[in-house]
């Protein structure tokens, strides 16, 4: 089976230039997670959805970032414009919605982003 | 406050012998999972061991398991067998109440030959 499949795997921008971000969850998962990950700061939450919907966003950094899952096998994160502190790997993950051992988190292989 | 705790930043150990990385989590959620996940060096996240908080037995995993002492909260891994393929940052991470899942800094493994 398919395991989360995100795009680009790389991207390297300039400063002020809007960045989508892809993400395919596992068929079947209802949970999806975008992460950021960074020397400084660790692998930090920054929105995720149960069913299609965004239950928590309250580790989007600002409102130059926006997440969206329009529908069970799709989401972007966008920033825009983007600036060279979000220099990062962001991950997206999908889960199932159960509880145990089938709510484990998969991620994708992340996307390296450089803004400069 | 942090709720997930990795105090070893890095840990050496010899091929071959075993290792416990530790993880100690604070919450008042009875249901809680914890989880361990491994980031080698090419940089993707790959899961490891899962362990519910009603989970009367210690998980284990190949030779991966998980040391989970409830009373004190900690969920230490313990890598058996260590192999050079071991090197890599592990994470421990926990997941309560809703779907957050919260991980901690890590702890580089260094395998030795």
């Amino acid at each position: 089976d398919a395991g989360v499949i995100q795009s680009p795997r790389h991207e390297v921008t300039e400063m002020g230039q809007e960045v989508t971000l892809r993400c395919k969850p596992i068929s079947g998962h209802n949970s999806l997670f975008w992460y950021r990950q960074t020397m400084m700061r660790g692998l930090e939450l920054l929105i995720y959805f149960n069913n299609n919907v965004p239950i928590d966003d309250s580790g989007m950094p600002e409102d130059r970032f926006s997440a969206k899952m329009p529908n069970a096998s799709f989401s972007t994160l966008k920033i825009q414009p983007s600036e060279p502190r979000d220099s990062a790997v962001y991950f997206c993950a999908s889960s199932s919605q159960d509880r145990g051992r089938l709510d484990t988190q998969y991620f994708g292989p992340g996307t390296r982003l450089t803004v400069l | 406050a942090q709720k997930i705790t990795q105090t070893q930043p890095g840990m050496f150990v010899q091929e071959k012998e075993a290792v416990t990385l530790d993880c100690t989590y604070d919450t008042s959620d009875p249901s809680y999972g914890l989880f361990w996940y491994k980031q080698p060096s090419s940089g993707e996240m790959i899961f490891l061991i899962y362990q519910g908080s009603y989970d009367q037995q210690n998980a284990t995993e190949g030779r991966y398991s998980l040391n989970f002492q409830k009373a004190r909260k900690s969920a230490n891994l313990v890598i058996s067998a260590s192999q050079l393929g071991d090197s890599a940052m592990y994470f421990c991470a926990m997941r309560e109440g809703g779907f957050k899942t919260i991980f901690g800094a890590g702890t580089r493994l260094f395998v030795k030959a």
